[in-house]
C-alpha cells in the first residue's frame, strides 16, 4: 500500500528556534493535512491544504505556523518560534479527495522543544 | 461544531472473546464516520468508514462497526479478538461540509492471551 513519509522521525530544538517538519504525501493525492498529538491527549487537527492554499485551519494554527508545498511532492509545516507547548507528535496525512475519502497518515515526527 | 466521544480509556478482553470499542458523535447533518488504529511508534491506520447505506460496515482485520443514528453512535466490534489487536483505537467524524477530521481521545485495547 502507498505510504506517507515524514522526516525526521525525531526533532529536538531549543525554545524560540524555527523548525520545519517535512512530509511526502502519496503521489496522486490532492488534499494534505497536519495533525498533532500531545502526549496522552487526543489527535488534534491543525490545518488542511488543497489547491495550493489552506482550506481550513484550527485555532491552534496561529501566526507561528505555516505550511507550504514547495515543489509538488513535499508538504512542510514550519513553526517559526517554537514554544515548550509545541512539543508533540506531528502527523502528516493526505487523501485523494475530500469528504468521505479516508486519510493516509505518516508515522509522525516527535518534536521536543527544550 | 463536530465532536467525538470515546467513553472508555481502556478496554481489556481475553483472546477469542468479542471486542467492542464505543464511540458517540455530534455533528450537524449526516456524518462521515471513521475508525483508525495506532500501533506503537506508527501512524494512524484506517480500519473502516461509514458514509451512507447499510448501518453495518465491515473493515480491515475482521473489524466491523454499526452506525446508529438515533443513538449517534458508531461502535467498533470484532467477534473474536486476537492478541495482535492490542493497540490504540480512534473514532473520528467529519462533517461533509468540512475538511477536517475530528478524533476522539482514543481507547487502548488490550487483548490478553
Amino acid at each position: 500500500e502507498p505510504e506517507v513519509t515524514q522526516t525526521p522521525s525525531h526533532q529536538v530544538t531549543q525554545m524560540g528556534q524555527e523548525v520545519i517538519l517535512r512530509c511526502v504525501p502519496i503521489s496522486n493525492h490532492l488534499y494534505f493535512y497536519w495533525y498533532r498529538q500531545i502526549l496522552g491527549q487526543k489527535v488534534e487537527f491543525l490545518v488542511s491544504f488543497y489547491n495550493n492554499e489552506i482550506s481550513e485551519k484550527s485555532e491552534i494554527f496561529d501566526d507561528q505556523f505555516s505550511v507550504e508545498r514547495p515543489d509538488g511532492s513535499n508538504f512542510t509545516l514550519k513553526i517559526r518560534s517554537t514554544k515548550l507547548e509545541d512539543s508533540a507528535m506531528y502527523f502528516c496525512a493526505s487523501s485523494a479527495g475530500g469528504g468521505s475519502e479516508k486519510l493516509f497518515f505518516g508515522s509522525g515526527t516527535q518534536l521536543s522543544v527544550l | 461544531a463536530q465532536s467525538v466521544a470515546q467513553p472508555e480509556d481502556q478496554v481489556k478482553v481475553a483472546e477469542g472473546n468479542p471486542l467492542t470499542v464505543k464511540c458517540t458523535y455530534s455533528v450537524s447533518g449526516n456524518p462521515y464516520l471513521f475508525w483508525y488504529v495506532q500501533y506503537p511508534n506508527r501512524g494512524l491506520q484506517f480500519l473502516l468508514k461509514y458514509i451512507t447505506g447499510d448501518n453495518l460496515v465491515k473493515g480491515s482485520y475482521g473489524f466491523e462497526a454499526e452506525f446508529n443514528k438515533s443513538q449517534t453512535s458508531f461502535h467498533l466490534k470484532k467477534p473474536s479478538a486476537l492478541v495482535s489487536d492490542s493497540a490504540l483505537y480512534f473514532c473520528a467524524v467529519r462533517d461533509p461540509n468540512d475538511y477536517k477530521l475530528s478524533f476522539g481521545a482514543g481507547t487502548t485495547v488490550t487483548v490478553r492471551a
